[in-house]
């Protein structure tokens, strides 16, 4: 079974500080994908890989930023963490190639920001 | 520009009824279409799937309906149970070699089954 692992259920941050979300998948998928999931608005999506050290913004990139050093291990980070970003995080992975849009999800981190 | 949406955002049938969910999507180039399934707490996941050279496809259960002359899709549940209660999204799938597998999806709908 594919497992997508997200590093943390919940955190609480303050205004302002740096966050990071870790995301591990052991299928040696090529893409990877960072959603914000809020009530009412679905899943949006905020940044993609689809190869180690390449990105590509999605529809809401703005605030964030990522990072993909290995194949199997996408961060996103919050360089100043705003009230506005309080929201529920989902990662994803797909095999990539064609055909291979199914996408694995991890369990989801709920971050507050206060 | 790209959506796809879900009729309705919540549904609420009776255990052991069928239950239909549809979505209605407007980019005519897309050619995959997924359904996913997320129960509470837990990330979305893959439920079924169908491609545009198809108009019907049955799982375990579950049937997929793709009517791309109206642009929607409905999935349709049979025998619904408590098991079932979750949000449903549909996800729309440009065509193949671009955009490396990203996937625009619905806002989902809730779906409650009642004892």
């Amino acid at each position: 079974d594919v497992k997508v692992t997200q590093s943390s259920r919940y955190l609480v941050k303050r205004t302002g500080e740096k966050v990071f979300l870790e995301c591990v998948q052991d299928m040696d998928h090529e893409n990877m994908f960072w959603y914000r999931q809020d009530p009412g608005l679905g899943l949006r999506l905020i940044y993609f890989s689809y190869d180690v050290k390449m990105k590509e913004k999605g529809d809401i990139p703005e605030g964030y930023s990522v990072s993909r050093e290995k194949k199997e291990r996408f961060s996103l980070i919050l360089e100043s963490a705003s009230t506005n970003q309080t929201s529920m995080y989902l990662c994803a992975s797909s095999p990539g190639g064609q055909g291979n849009n199914i996408q694995y999800f991890g369990a989801g981190t709920r971050l507050s920001v206060l | 520009g790209e959506s796809v949406g879900l009729h309705l955002p919540t549904l609420s049938v009776q255990e052991g009824d069928n239950s239909i969910i549809n979505c209605a999507y407007s980019n005519s180039a897309s050619d995959y279409f997924i359904w996913y399934k997320q129960e509470s707490g837990k990330g979305p996941q893959f439920i079924i799937d169908i491609r545009s050279n198809m108009d019907k496809r049955q799982g375990q259960r579950v049937t997929v309906l793709l009517n791309k002359t109206v642009k929607h899709l409905s999935l349709q549940i049979a025998a619904t149970q408590p098991g079932d209660s979750a949000v449903y999204f549909c996800a729309e799938n440009p065509q193949i070699n671009t955009n490396a597998g990203k996937s625009t999806f619905g806002d989902g709908t809730t779906l409650t089954v009642k004892p």
